[in-house]
């Protein structure tokens, strides 16, 4: 079945430290993208993707680093810089060319810093 | 100014009732699409439903449907019959296809509204 996979599903970070999120997918999507999710906050987007090996800052870029260097794959560090990391975090993807798809999510990260 | 306004942080709704969930949004793009989630406690998102900014009928999806009001910019999904599994976090989202504000070419979501059944 196609879909998006995160990874872990919970991730503890000490002060300091630079973590990875994993986000892969099948579906042959063109268009990535990294959302935050914080309680009563609903989402915001951090970065954007429309083709490899290109990308864009959203709206809350500030602490976050992404690479895109294959197509199904688009992962999320989150470094040292970032002063409130601890959150929920949501990749999805959808097709380019079909601007009425409705986005396809993972099934998210839980970060928390310890 | 936010662009996407959910005025329901909660409500809690008897089953089987019909459900309103309210959405306005802003924009001064004339293409746009709305969209609406369902969150579980389990966190992922789920498409439910969609609507054009050129579409004349309102959309439905089996039990939702999106009653849609170009000229108040407004966007309510309601829920018929509803049932204990639609228990979740709503979210409504648009996204604008010329002008995206910023450069940022994403959804733009609005804050939510949890949604209790009852039995």
């Amino acid at each position: 079945d196609g879909g998006i996979t995160q990874s872990p599903k919970y991730l503890f970070r000490k002060e300091g430290q630079n973590v990875t999120l994993s986000c892969e997918q099948n579906l042959n999507h063109d268009a990535m993208y990294w959302y935050r999710q914080d309680p009563g906050q609903g989402l915001r987007l951090i970065y954007y993707s429309q083709i490899v090996n290109d990308f864009q800052k959203g709206d809350i870029a500030e602490g976050y680093s992404v690479s895109r260097e294959k197509k199904e794959s688009f992962p999320l560090t989150v470094t040292s810089a970032q002063k409130n990391p601890t959150a929920f975090y949501l990749c999805a993807s959808s097709p380019e060319w079909d601007r009425n798809y409705g986005y396809t999510f993972g099934s998210g990260t839980r970060l928390t810093v310890v | 100014a936010q662009k996407i306004t959910q005025t329901q942080p909660g409500m809690f709704v008897q089953e089987k009732e019909a459900v309103t969930l309210d959405c306005t949004y802003d924009t001064s793009d004339p293409s746009y699409g709305l969209f609406w989630y369902k969150q579980p406690s389990s966190g992922e998102m789920i498409f439910l439903i969609y609507q054009g900014s050129y579409d004349q009928q309102n959309a439905t999806e089996g039990r939702y449907s999106l009653n849609f009001q170009k000229a108040r910019k407004s966007a309510n999904l309601v829920i018929s019959a509803s049932q204990l599994g639609d228990s979740a976090m709503y979210f409504c989202a648009m996204r604008e296809f010329v002008y995206s504000g910023g450069g940022a070419d994403g959804l733009t979501f609005g804050k939510g509204t949890h949604l209790i059944i009852q039995p």
